[in-house]
């Protein structure tokens, strides 16, 4: 059981590159999420998922898209990669929000240069 | 979701209890409170959660207020490896997203 798996864990783009982060679960859930989190900062919340083939907007949407094509995938996309989006990227899946807790993975340290 | 405010930051000597505070005076009556932590950089852990009840788990103790605005996160008994970011969030029920604050940077000293 690997619980929630990021890959890549490290990548470096030059800006205006794009890039796939994917998110696998294999517990079922329901929920997913992405997150990114800047040095010192907390966690803010970019997109999520409470399903198969929806998504929904979070804190920080803007510069990302993302995909939920299979219930254990999330994809967060990168169109055109900006240095602004240097940051570590975190994915977490639930079964749902309330009631229940939610597992991270070990995250995405994604650098643009 | 109903907003949260925690201390920046807490000390608390190896052994002894450590109490983080959270305040959440807008939260609504079908709201759970939960508590996650993070250590170093690593992903987030979920530690406890309750609704109006206290609750306790192997890790820690969660103390609600009778009015719901405010709680208390207890580790009985601070170990070195409880350094860490302790986050307080209440999602909101309709919402389905979870968002996570600043939170608590606990630092447990020998």
């Amino acid at each position: 059981n690997a619980g929630v798996t990021q890959t890549p864990k490290f990548r470096v783009l030059k800006t205006g590159q794009s890039m796939t982060l994917l998110c696998a679960q294999d517990m079922n859930h329901e929920y997913m999420y992405w997150y990114r989190q800047d040095p010192g900062m907390g966690l803010r919340l970019i997109h999520y998922s409470v399903g198969e083939g929806t998504t929904a907007k979070g804190e920080v949407p803007d510069g990302y898209n993302v995909s939920r094509l299979k219930k254990q995938n999330f994809l967060l996309g990168l169109e055109s990669a900006a240095p602004s989006q240097t940051s570590v990227y975190f994915c977490a899946s639930s079964t749902r929000t309330v009631y229940t807790e939610a597992f991270f993975g070990q995250g995405t340290r994604l650098t643009v240069v | 979701d109903a907003k949260t405010t925690q201390p920046t930051s807490m000390d608390c000597a190896e052994g002894r209890a450590a109490n983080l505070p959270c305040n959440h005076s807008t939260i609504s009556g079908n709201e759970y409170v939960y508590w996650y932590r993070q250590i170093h950089s690593q992903g987030p852990q979920y530690i406890i959660h309750g609704l109006k009840n206290n609750e306790t788990n192997e890790m820690a103790s969660l103390i609600i207020t009778e009015d719901r605005k405010s709680s208390t996160l207890i580790l009985p008994h601070a170990t070195l490896r409880d350094t860490a970011v302790y986050y307080c969030i209440v999602p909101n029920y309709n919402n389905n997203d979870m968002r996570f604050g600043a939170g608590t940077r606990l630092t447990v000293k020998p």
